[in-house]
């Protein structure tokens, strides 16, 4: 059973820091990897999308690496803004089109 | 491209009441799921449709919770009798590579 942890469950930076979040699972057997984003009360807001043959994403200030050996996967985000403040979940997908979560990180971006 | 739809958006019900959810996917993916989200949790998997046949429903409470997926199309998932734990966020989601998910609805059950 894929099992995936995310660390920190909750970091708080200063405007301006540079973010990176973190998350492992540990089947390494996946298609593709998830990176999620969570404001309270609200769904689930795609950011990026790593196929497992890739090694990165980028869009805007955010990247995403993948290092499916290791079974790990890092979301960077740069310059970090207050509007940043949200739940980050990341999921990886396998071959039967199972989607499995980790908790999250809560993110505080303070002004 | 219209996103994933849900409804309600939140509902507050006793214990032992009957409550049902709707979903209507993105046109076109033929896979829906519907995840349950407890508060600091991240979601749970409960039931997977490939067009209208369900693929795993592994983690869904059968003794209480039921789901359909009309027509490969629009999909409801009912609990009946609620409980106290039952209290979380419903998300449903379609995709064929990557996935959209809906709004979810929020089930408060005092």
């Amino acid at each position: 059973k894929q099992e995936v942890t995310q660390i920190p469950a909750a970091l708080s930076v200063p405007e301006g820091e540079n973010l990176v979040l973190n998350c492992s699972f540990t089947d390494s057997a996946i298609y593709n990897l998830q990176w999620f984003r969570q404001d309270p009360g609200k769904g689930l807001t795609s950011l990026l999308l790593i196929q497992s043959s890739q090694r990165e994403q980028t869009s805007g200030r955010l990247n995403a690496s993948l290092d499916k050996s290791s079974g790990r996967s890092t979301l960077y985000i740069a310059a970090s803004q207050p509007g940043d403040s949200a739940t980050y979940l990341c999921a990886v997908r396998q071959d039967d089109y199972k989607l499995s979560f980790g908790a999250g990180t809560t993110v505080t971006v303070r002004a | 491209e219209a996103g994933v739809a849900q409804s309600p958006r939140y509902k507050i019900i006793e214990k032992r009441q009957s409550v049902a959810f709707w979903c209507n996917p993105i046109s076109g993916h033929a896979t829906l799921y519907w995840y349950q989200q407890i508060l600091g949790q991240g979601p749970k998997l409960l039931i997977q449709f490939q067009n209208n046949g369900v693929v795993d429903d592994s983690q869904l409470p059968k003794d209480r919770f039921s789901a359909e997926r009309l027509k490969g199309v629009d999909s409801t998932l009912k609990i009946q009798p609620a409980k106290l734990e039952d209290s979380a966020v419903y998300l449903c989601a379609s995709g064929a590579y990557g996935y959209t998910f809906g709004s979810g609805t929020r089930l408060t059950v005092v």
